[in-house]
């Protein structure tokens, strides 16, 4: 099984702040990796998929980096509409996901 | 625009088979691979299994031995059936849309709004 580590668990942050979110594999998925968002009693939302491609739709200030085992996922300036929990997830072997961060008002 | 819809009882007892339906509008269910998902309350996302247009399959092997997926084209919609479960088994169940590419399967691009189905007697 790969495992998906993502830190921190927990970020606090203000509107307009740079926010870095980072996913760690246990094992090289190569560039197989996609992120969600996910808001309360909602389906996850895809954001980005092939480490750094972004999804149609999508605001320019989320991006992706990486390969291999690390990964990160960035907010380039954190808009209301950002707070949510967001999840990391490879497809390099079957599909697991990180255990999620959830992004909070400071 | 493709839009997936769970159906299905939302309290199964414990000992007893979870089913779940899940509609595809919007979009014909052949060509891509479907994947079930679950998220117990409060907690992260684990992958169930996969059916393709063809009724292949391929399930989580934590889940394999309690898991059967079919599929029904001629009404879009693919089904999970989870038998033996357990409180553990709470959780809310989606359906989602792999992006696919020939025979390669990658992350989800569309999914359901999800149920949640709960496991008490």
């Amino acid at each position: 099984d790969i495992q998906m580590t993502q830190s921190p668990s927990t970020l606090s942050a203000s509107v307009g702040d740079r926010v870095t979110i980072t996913c760690r594999a246990s094992q090289s998925i190569g560039s197989w990796l996609a992120w969600y968002q996910q808001k309360p009693g909602k389906a996850p939302k895809l954001l980005i998929y092939k480490a750094s491609s972004l999804e149609s739709g999508v605001p320019s200030r989320f991006s992706g980096s990486g390969s291999g085992t690390e990964f990160t996922l960035t907010i380039s300036s954190l808009q209301p509409d950002d707070f949510a929990t967001y999840y990391c997830q490879q497809y390099n072997s079957y599909w697991t996901f990180g255990q999620g961060t959830k992004v909070e008002i400071k | 625009q493709v839009q997936l819809q769970e159906s299905g009882p939302g309290l199964v007892k414990p000992s007893e088979t979870l089913s779940l339906t899940c509609t595809v509008s919007g979009g014909s269910i052949s060509s891509y691979y479907w994947s079930w998902i679950r998220q117990p309350p409060g907690k992260g996302l684990e992958w169930i299994g996969y059916i393709n247009y063809s009724g292949s399959t391929i399930y989580n092997p934590s889940l394999k031995s309690r898991v059967t997926m079919s599929v029904d084209t001629s009404k879009n919609q693919f089904s999970l059936k989870l038998n033996s479960v357990t409180a553990a088994d709470t959780a809310v169940y989606y359906c989602a849309r792999h992006h696919t590419s020939g025979t390669y399967l990658y992350h989800f691009d569309y999914w359901g709004q999800g149920t949640l189905v709960t496991v008490s007697s």
